[in-house]
């Protein structure tokens, strides 16, 4: 079955640095989802891609899908406290009837 | 507006019993979609329902059972729990199934714990 991995599992920063999450699929991909999770609360939807190569920015923020799309990325600049929380890649599959989370990537922010 | 509502928030059963979770999609939403998360993991998925249909299923053993009724909610029953079936039950409501689920409204979830 489809399999999404995410790297690093855990990176502690100081605020103000940069973040970046990765992303990879055993298979193809029909779009990519990107899920922010503060500790105690439900996954928050940030942002789709859906076209091979496509780039996204949010603020500080820029998503990244793959030429083959099956890789992603997720790139913050200049962190901040407010970023805390784990963050998740979900890989629609062609069918588009299933997410297929990553891991996830607990991002931690020192101030 | 409200959000996608889950019930119970917090439940504690015992190895052997049975579960039914609650979920009631946002407003206008056709489409829900229950997964199991484990702490310190990514959501599992377990099952799509749109228009009352069940239109993807997760890896998960027959004990899982869900549907969805005409005014959109959801029920996820699981028989027989397991030590493993400890976990938090996230529902996430959609407009679109089908082909283009598009983004996911996902509930607080139920806390799940099996003694």
């Amino acid at each position: 079955g489809q399999q999404v991995m995410q790297i690093p599992q855990y990176q502690h920063v100081q605020e103000g640095e940069d973040f970046t999450t990765y992303c990879n699929s055993s298979t193809t991909l029909s779009n990519i989802q990107w899920y922010k999770q503060r500790p105690g609360g439900h996954p928050v939807f940030l942002i789709q891609l859906v076209k091979s190569g496509e780039v996204k920015k949010q603020k500080r923020l820029t998503f990244q899908f793959g030429e083959a799309k099956k890789n992603s990325s997720l790139h913050i600049t200049a962190t901040q406290t407010t970023d805390v929380g784990t963050y998740f890649c979900a890989g629609v599959n062609n069918a588009g009837n299933m997410l297929t989370f990553g891991g996830g990537t607990r991002l931690m922010v020192k101030p | 507006d409200a959000g996608v509502t889950q019930s119970p928030t917090h439940l504690i059963k015992t190895r052997g019993q049975h579960v039914t979770l609650r979920c009631s999609p946002i407003s206008g939403h056709k489409s829900v979609s229950w997964y199991q998360q484990v702490l310190g993991q990514g959501p599992q998925f377990i099952f799509q329902y749109y228009e009352k249909e069940e239109r993807g299923r997760g890896n998960f053993p027959d004990r899982f059972s869900a549907r969805q009724f005409p005014n959109y909610s959801s029920e996820l029953n699981v028989n027989a729990l397991l030590l493993g079936d400890s976990a938090l039950y996230l529902c996430a409501s959609s407009f679109r199934g089908g082909g283009d689920t598009g983004e996911l409204f996902f509930g607080e979830g139920s806390r799940l714990t099996v003694l």
